[in-house]
């Protein structure tokens, strides 16, 4: 079956622009995170979704950045009024609810660069 | 707080030589860990997990880790490794509250085999 996927792959925006990132997660799955990875770092925890109520956005750097699932399947990140520290490699993940254990399946992200 | 610590951003081997990539970790509460791997141009993928129980983990693709908590480690073995391994490393830990598991990681270590 499908795996996670993200849109695009690449984004090159210049500053001060607004982008909005695409995460499709595995179908099912209700859990929904949102990490960040900027160059030489491991990901950061950005925010997580059970189905669309949005439960922790307390990764968030600041309120340039949102997210959403209105429907507890797509989601969207959207990043305003770029700044060159935004750019990083934006990864999305979904799993099974409930489960210490439970995997999360990553997609293969979005390489942000703000020029 | 909690945090992780991969003590080496580089491992060179050759191979079908052994290796160890090392992870310690910080946490006030109960943790679980996991073990991510990430090959070029891909998602992160679930190498292993320890949650309770036994202290010594077997995963995907001959490796294996031990859970120590009096020294806070999960240090990641293969005791032969082949050039499919080269991928960067990520260990983890899981903070399991309300449902849901925020993953905080490390930066990574970057395995390099050479024939």
């Amino acid at each position: 079956g499908a795996g996670v996927s993200q849109s695009p792959r690449y984004k090159v925006t210049k500053r001060g622009q607004d982008v909005a990132l695409r995460c499709d997660p595995i179908s099912g799955h209700v859990s929904l995170y949102w990490y960040r990875q900027a160059l030489g770092q491991g990901p950061e925890f950005l925010t997580y979704f059970n189905y669309e109520a949005q439960q922790d956005k307390s990764g968030l750097p600041n309120d340039r950045f949102s997210a959403e699932r209105p429907e507890g399947s797509i989601s969207t990140l959207t990043i305003q009024r770029t700044e060159q520290r935004d750019s990083a490699m934006y990864r999305c993940a979904s799993s099974s609810p409930g489960l210490a254990g439970g995997e999360q399946y990553f997609g293969p992200g979005t390489r942000l660069t703000v020029t | 707080a909690q945090s992780v610590t991969q003590l080496d951003s580089q491992v060179p081997v050759f191979e079908e030589a052994p290796v160890e990539l090392r992870c310690n970790y910080s946490s006030s509460v109960s943790v679980y860990l996991f073990w991510y791997v990430q090959y070029p141009n891909q998602g992160l993928q679930l190498l292993l997990k320890y949650l309770s129980g036994s202290t010594l983990v077997k995963g995907i693709n001959g490796f294996e880790a031990e859970f120590n908590k009096s020294q806070t480690s999960f240090h990641l073995r293969k005791p032969s490794v082949h050039i499919s391994d080269t991928a960067e490393y990520f260990c983890a830990v899981g903070l399991f509250s309300g449902g849901y598991n925020k993953l905080i990681f490390g930066a990574g270590t970057r395995l390099a085999v050479h024939p």
